[in-house]
């Protein structure tokens, strides 16, 4: 069985301060690991990708397998950083399928 | 291209009354499938199909019927609509295979749906 917890529902920080948003995750095979984004009244989108190492908007997350986890950092946060971010897992043996966390929800203040 | 189309945008229903919830897609995707956001619940999978003709069950089936006639359509029925499946429903696909890496899943802009 696989399982991808996001631990806070809700965060704040303040705009220029550091932000992480905490994703951890059990399967017993190799995952591949998403960050996806809802901005406000919008439709979800693909933000970062484990396997292609990039950073989006500032932002990037690293797989560490000994912890499990897929936590997403951005250095400064800006208020436009404010969404529902959720961290998902595909299966290596699943055809598409994503499993996903509850969400955090960002709020980035002034 | 126009993406994942989903209609209607918003809809009021009466306990009882059945309805069926539109996702089409212009993208030649293999894989569709059906999500419900809830508050505190994240994204719960109710159907997904991996092509034209098959269909699997998610987390959440109870309620709901799909099928997949076409590569392009994918509709979510609602058999007897229950307060309880008040929700936003989220209708993504995608590629499979190698492709999917590249590009994940694409949603539709969700039908926000309340039962009364």
């Amino acid at each position: 069985a696989q399982r991808v917890t996001q631990p806070e529902k809700l965060l704040s920080v303040f705009k220029g301060a550091p932000v992480e948003l905490k994703c951890n995750y059990s399967y017993s095979g190799s995952p591949e690991l998403f960050w996806y984004v809802q901005y406000s009244r919008q439709r979800l989108q693909l933000l970062l990708r484990h396997i292609s190492r990039e950073s989006i908007k500032g932002f990037t997350a690293d797989l560490n397998k000994g912890e499990t986890s897929f936590h997403l950092k951005k250095p400064f946060a800006q208020e436009e950083d404010s969404a529902m971010y959720y961290c998902a897992l595909r299966r290596g043996s699943t055809l598409g399928r994503l499993y996903f966390g509850r969400g955090t929800q960002l709020t980035v203040w002034p | 291209n126009a993406g994942v189309t989903q209609t209607p945008k918003f809809q009021v229903l009466k306990t009882g009354q059945s309805m069926t919830l539109q996702c089409a897609q212009d993208m030649n995707h293999e894989y569709m499938s059906w999500y419900r956001q809830d508050p505190g619940m994240g994204l719960r999978l109710i159907h997904y199909s991996v092509g034209a003709g098959i269909t699997d069950q998610g987390e959440v089936p109870n309620g709901y019927n799909v099928s997949r006639s076409t590569t392009e359509d994918f509709p979510l029925r609602l058999l007897s609509a229950a307060p309880s499946q008040t929700s936003v429903y989220f209708c993504a696909s995608s590629p499979l295979g190698t492709d999917f890496d590249n590009y994940g899943y694409t949603f539709g802009s969700g039908t926000r749906l309340t039962v009364v």
